[in-house]
């Protein structure tokens, strides 16, 4: 069964601190994996794209790693500020969409 | 439910039909979400409801695409006189909290405009 899974669920953090969000899936065929950041009440904004090939990928304060023998994926936000407080989901494509349920981040100053 | 529930899962339409595709989010969640997948594309938000408040429809992409929820919880997003571009996966989401914690997309439509 394809399957997607973000931990941890929540999290918060202080201002200027780094975390790591993680994904592990189970999706094959495989195709590519996104990282989106979804702020409350917004659409979400794609932040990585990355297929088998690629290992990292960066984007400003966010770098995706992507491990495609074990099947996982993080999403490492450097010097955290109080705007990437928001929802971040990991969407693995195979065949179709899997989505995890997200990781809901919350930056306190 | 035990999540959030879209129908039909597929969808083939002949071009200039109408089309309504709904969801039934998880009970109790105040916002739902709607957005689009169409092929080799990442997601594109079309619409977002939250409580009572007026839905913030800024994603939809032209007039023939309009969205209700009614009393809070059942949402149907309707395309008229569908164009072959229409062809996507229809994704709808919901969420609890703020921050969107127990954010949950449903498995989706998938719908085909030939």
């Amino acid at each position: 069964k394809n399957q997607v899974e973000q931990s941890p669920q929540s999290l918060i953090i202080l201002e200027g601190k780094n975390c790591t969000l993680q994904c592990n899936y189970t999706v094959s065929p495989f195709s590519n994996l996104r990282w989106y950041k979804q702020d409350t009440g917004r659409g979400p904004v794609s932040l990585t794209i990355m297929t088998f090939s690629e290992n990292t990928k960066s984007n400003g304060r966010y770098t995706a790693t992507l491990d495609a023998d074990t099947k996982q994926s993080s999403l490492h936000i450097t010097a955290s500020q109080l705007s990437d407080s928001a929802s971040y989901i990991c969407v693995v494509t195979g065949e179709a969409l899997n989505f995890g349920k997200g990781t809901s981040l919350l930056v306190t100053p | 439910g035990a999540g959030v529930s879209q129908s039909p899962s597929n969808k083939v339409t002949e071009k200039g039909k109408d089309v309504e595709l709904r969801c039934d989010p998880i009970s109790g969640h105040t916002a739902l979400y709607w957005y689009r997948q169409s092929l080799g594309q990442g997601l594109e938000f079309l619409i977002y409801f939250q409580g009572n408040s007026a839905p913030d429809k800024s994603g939809l992409p032209s007039d023939r695409f309009s969205a209700e929820r009614t009393g809070g919880s059942v949402s149907t997003l309707t395309i008229q006189r569908t164009q072959q571009e229409d062809s996507a996966v229809y994704l709808c989401a919901s969420s609890a909290q703020l921050y969107g914690y127990g954010y949950t997309f449903g498995s989706g439509t998938r719908l085909t405009v030939v």
